[in-house]
């Protein structure tokens, strides 16, 4: 069966650290793969999104960036975190049957 | 933008049936409409979804008007646990960038 992995589920960061958050799937094979932010209270915003190793998407200008070294692996970094970047951040995944499958997601608080 | 909208908030009795309006207007003929719903601080969770044909699983029933350009998903007899923002989203196998609205936060009231 398939299933998704995101970790670490909370973490406390200080501003100007880096950041990694990965994201692994099994059970199947070439998925469509996405990061989401959610702040509090409002829905999901799209981040990131890849079709295939190396291909990455980025829908909102930020200080966040993308990798996809493998097919089931995601990975959401940052250089330097900003106050700003506090906030749940879920991975997903979406296989040709077109059904989204998501992790437990990340609680970021930047201090 | 997302390509769906709700109401960003709808209250409903424990026990009566909660019927959540969803309008995506400009739906294409390869995209399906998606439901989910979340907890608090958990990730979505899949519901239901349905392309033309009303749907009903053990969850919930999706009903889609002829058109494509509405759909009510009906839980039938709510209960407190099912206190969640409800998503109604459109997905196809070509959509890849999925984009999420705001959905509407149901509260089940004792």
């Amino acid at each position: 069966s398939q299933t998704i992995h995101q970790w670490p589920a909370t973490l406390v960061q200080p501003v100007g650290s880096p950041l990694s958050l990965e994201c692994t799937v099994e059970g199947t094979s070439n998925p469509n793969l996405y990061w989401y932010r959610q702040a509090a209270g409002r829905g999901l915003q799209l981040l990131f999104y890849s079709v295939g190793i190396g291909q990455i998407s980025s829908e909102v200008p930020q200080n966040l960036s993308a990798s996809r070294p493998q097919d089931r692996q995601f990975i959401l970094s940052s250089k330097k975190l900003l106050l700003s970047d506090s906030g749940f951040y879920l991975c997903a995944w979406m296989d040709t049957n077109t059904e989204a499958f998501f992790g437990q997601g990340t609680r970021l608080t930047v201090v | 933008d997302a390509k769906t909208t709700q109401p960003t908030s709808m209250d409903c009795a424990e026990g009566r049936a909660a019927n959540l309006p969803c309008n995506h207007s400009t739906i294409s003929g390869n995209e399906y409409v998606y439901w989910y719903r979340q907890i608090h601080s958990q990730g979505p969770q899949y519901i239901i979804h349905g392309l033309k044909n009303n749907e009903t699983n053990e969850m919930a029933s999706l009903i889609i008007t002829e058109d494509r350009k509405s759909s009510t998903l009906i839980l039938p007899h709510a209960t407190l646990r099912d206190t969640a923002v409800y998503y109604c989203i459109v997905i196809s196998n070509s959509n890849y960038q999925l984009i999420w609205g705001a959905g509407t936060k149901l509260i089940i009231k004792p």
